[in-house]
């Protein structure tokens, strides 16, 4: 099955400063690569995603880069603030022809210093 | 409100007692899912259904079942509960972008059981 590593645990950058949060995946046929902000007690809830015929994506603050080849991709948040504080997820899945979850990675602890 | 709702909120209870999780969709998604956050925050896939198949991850234990009334719900059932399954329960749910939707899973509040 599918495994997604990600890097690095735990992030700590100064509040205007950029971050960026790295996964690696291993199945070949994931097609669609969701990142997903969970503040503590909260739900996961969607901040941007990309599919695998597309190489980034960008909304505001936020950039996603995805290197099929490489099976890799990552999240790019500039200008930092406070609220962005949080534990980022990525995830990978098959979409189209089937119910598929998402295989998770284990979460990055983002921390902005004021 | 258009969301994806679980009940309990809470859930607290003996070793070995039988429980039940209730998930609910407004969306009108086709699929729905149940996830299993630990305490160091992993979140993993424990089941994916829809009406045409239910796909279960394989180290989940049997004693875990998912019973769908109908399209709208998935409740999660636990038989002869254990220590390990404590944990922060999130039901989630999907529309396939073939069937008009996003792909986007959308995440239910999540359940927190305590087995003690």
């Amino acid at each position: 099955g599918e495994n997604v590593e990600q890097h690095p645990s735990t992030l700590s950058v100064q509040e205007g400063d950029s971050a960026v949060i790295k996964c690696t995946y291993s199945d070949s046929a994931s097609n669609y690569f969701p990142w997903y902000k969970q503040e503590l007690g909260k739900r996961p809830q969607l901040i941007i995603d990309i599919r695998s015929n597309v190489g980034e994506k960008k909304d505001q603050r936020i950039a996603v880069t995805l290197n099929k080849t490489a099976k890799h991709f990552s999240l790019h948040i500039t200008e930092t603030q406070p609220e962005d504080s949080a534990v980022y997820f990525c995830a990978a899945s098959i979409v189209g022809g089937g119910a598929d979850g998402l295989t998770f990675g284990k979460g990055t602890h983002l921390i902005i210093q004021p | 409100d258009t969301a994806v709702s679980q009940t309990p909120k809470y859930l607290v209870t003996q070793m070995g007692n039988d429980k039940s999780i209730k998930c609910e969709q407004n969306l009108g998604h086709d699929t729905m899912y149940w996830y299993k956050q630990d305490s160091k925050k992993f979140l993993k896939i424990m089941f994916s259904y829809n009406n045409k198949e239910l796909i279960i991850n394989e180290t989940v234990p049997n004693r875990f079942s998912p019973k769908s009334p109908d399209k709208a719900h998935l409740n999660l059932h636990i038989n002869s509960l254990e220590l390990g399954d404590s944990a922060v329960y999130f039901c989630a749910s999907s529309q396939d972008r073939e069937r008009g939707g996003t792909d986007t899973q959308y995440f239910g509040p999540g359940t927190r059981l305590t087995v003690l």
